[in-house]
């Protein structure tokens, strides 16, 4: 089954302490990238990648890092998370070259910062 | 830059009622529109899509056709379900061709009842 999956689905943390969300696809896709959810604000771009080793900042990157060592994983790592960036991320991809940008997404993953 | 604004939630109707979600949008060129559906404890899907003006996206019953005079995208259906009760997100892309970030509205809710 085509899928864009992520892990963990909730986490609970406390300021601070390093986390990482990963973010797996099997369609093959060169484009993934990382929104977050937020009420009133609806999705916000954080980093995207076009391809692996590609990777570049959305609208809100603050705070985070990304990798892109295969093509199928990219990862979002919190180096030391804050209690603003408890929020509802997904996972998102598609084909770089994808007639109207259709793009796939994950389950989400939220995430309580104390 | 590029915005979409769609109208405040939540909307209650009963079953069976007709379904308008308003969607306007600010861009620069010629963006592709899209509807997404987010199921309670799910992730975002795509609903329909519109890559060029006055084209009409239609999936499950429900339609938006892409109007540059009045830059909008408005969701409609003609009979709505219980089972269609979701938060509806309006987003565009700046390109047509190449995968890039999508920019989306704060979202709709939509609670439909017997």
């Amino acid at each position: 089954e085509a899928q864009v999956t992520q892990n963990p689905r909730y986490l609970i943390t406390v300021t601070g302490k390093k986390l990482t969300v990963t973010c797996s696809q099997n369609m093959n896709h060169e484009y993934m990238s990382w929104y977050r959810q937020d009420p009133g604000l609806g999705l916000r771009q954080i980093y995207y990648s076009m391809n692996v080793e590609v990777t570049d900042k959305g609208d809100v990157p603050e705070g985070y890092k990304v990798s892109r060592k295969e093509k199928r994983n990219f990862p979002l790592i919190l180096e030391s998370p804050s209690p603003n960036q408890t929020s509802l991320y997904f996972c998102a991809s598609s084909f770089r070259t994808a007639v109207g940008n259709e793009q796939f997404f994950g389950p989400g993953t939220r995430l309580t910062v104390l | 830059g590029n915005s979409v604004t769609q109208m405040e939630g939540p909307v209650t109707l009963s079953e069976e009622a007709f379904l308008t979600i308003n969607c306007t949008y600010t861009a620069t060129g010629y963006p592709s529109l899209f509807w997404y559906v987010q199921y309670p404890g799910e992730g975002l899907q795509l609903l329909l899509k519109a890559t060029k003006a006055d084209d009409k996206g239609s999936n499950k019953g429900f339609e938006a056709t892409y109007r540059k005079e009045t830059t909008s995208f408005h969701l409609e259906k003609g009979s709505v379900q219980v089972s269609d009760s979701a938060v509806y997100f309006c987003a565009l892309s700046e390109s047509a061709g190449t995968a890039s970030k999508l920019t989306f509205g704060t979202g709709t809710r939509l609670q439909v009842t017997l």
